[in-house]
């Protein structure tokens, strides 16, 4: 079964600060990979995914994630983040060959500060 | 759409009480999964369904959970008898075939306590 870590349980910063989320995955095969956001008191959303192609994603509202194969990792970028970007930050990995069953990490919160 | 729909958002109940949590998926969408979310185990998948088929239910804590999709716009969560532990919020979520590669769309969740 596959397993995802990320590294950072709280990250708290400024507003205009860059943002790097880490994910790690532990899975022998090929996988689809997701970043959700749950903003406080509503649902995950989905903020990008990869599949195959261009290991460099562009998702919503700015966001970003590169899929580094050999380090099995797919880490979450945004240069600049606001206020708004306050949330509960998800990865998120299912096997290709299954993908219906969703692993999710324990996420990240993010705080910005104004 | 309206989206996938939950109900109720908020439930608080006693233990050893019966609880139905229910979901209506987007039209459409073939496969419906439910999550529960915990501080302290964080998202873990219940169990799915396609087609209206329980395909997995390996997530499903004990012989206490239950859930059932009876067609293809509807599907329930039950709990019999609750305890405190069960208190997390729940999640339904749906999605379109075509190897998820629409993602998947969460409810806006049932937060369940049980006293």
């Amino acid at each position: 079964a596959q397993s995802v870590s990320q590294h950072n349980h709280h990250v708290i910063l400024s507003e205009a600060a860059s943002l790097e989320l880490g994910c790690n995955y532990s899975y022998g095969g090929t996988v689809n990979l997701f970043w959700y956001v749950q903003y406080p008191g509503q649902h995950l959303q989905l903020l990008l995914k990869y599949f195959s192609g261009d290991p460099l994603v562009k998702g919503i509202k700015g966001f970003e994630a590169e899929f580094i194969k050999s380090k099995f990792s797919f880490n979450l970028r945004k240069p600049s983040v606001q206020w708004s970007d306050t949330a509960e930050y998800f990865c998120a990995v299912s096997p290709s060959s299954n993908d219906y069953k969703l692993s999710f990490g324990a996420g990240t919160t993010v705080t910005v500060r104004a | 759409d309206a989206g996938v729909i939950q109900s109720p958002r908020h439930e608080v109940t006693e233990m050893g009480q019966e609880v139905t949590l229910r979901c209506k998926p987007i039209s459409g969408h073939d496969y419906l999964f439910w999550y529960r979310q915990t501080m302290m185990r964080g998202l873990e998948l219940l169990i799915y369904f396609n087609n209206n088929v329980p395909i997995d239910d390996s997530g499903m804590p004990e012989d206490r959970f239950s859930a059932k999709m009876p067609n293809a716009s509807f599907s329930t969560l039950k709990i019999q008898p609750s305890e405190p532990r069960d208190s997390a919020v729940y999640f339904c979520a749906s999605s379109f075939g075509n190897r998820g590669h629409y993602g998947y769309t969460f409810g806006s969740g049932t937060r369940l306590t049980v006293v």
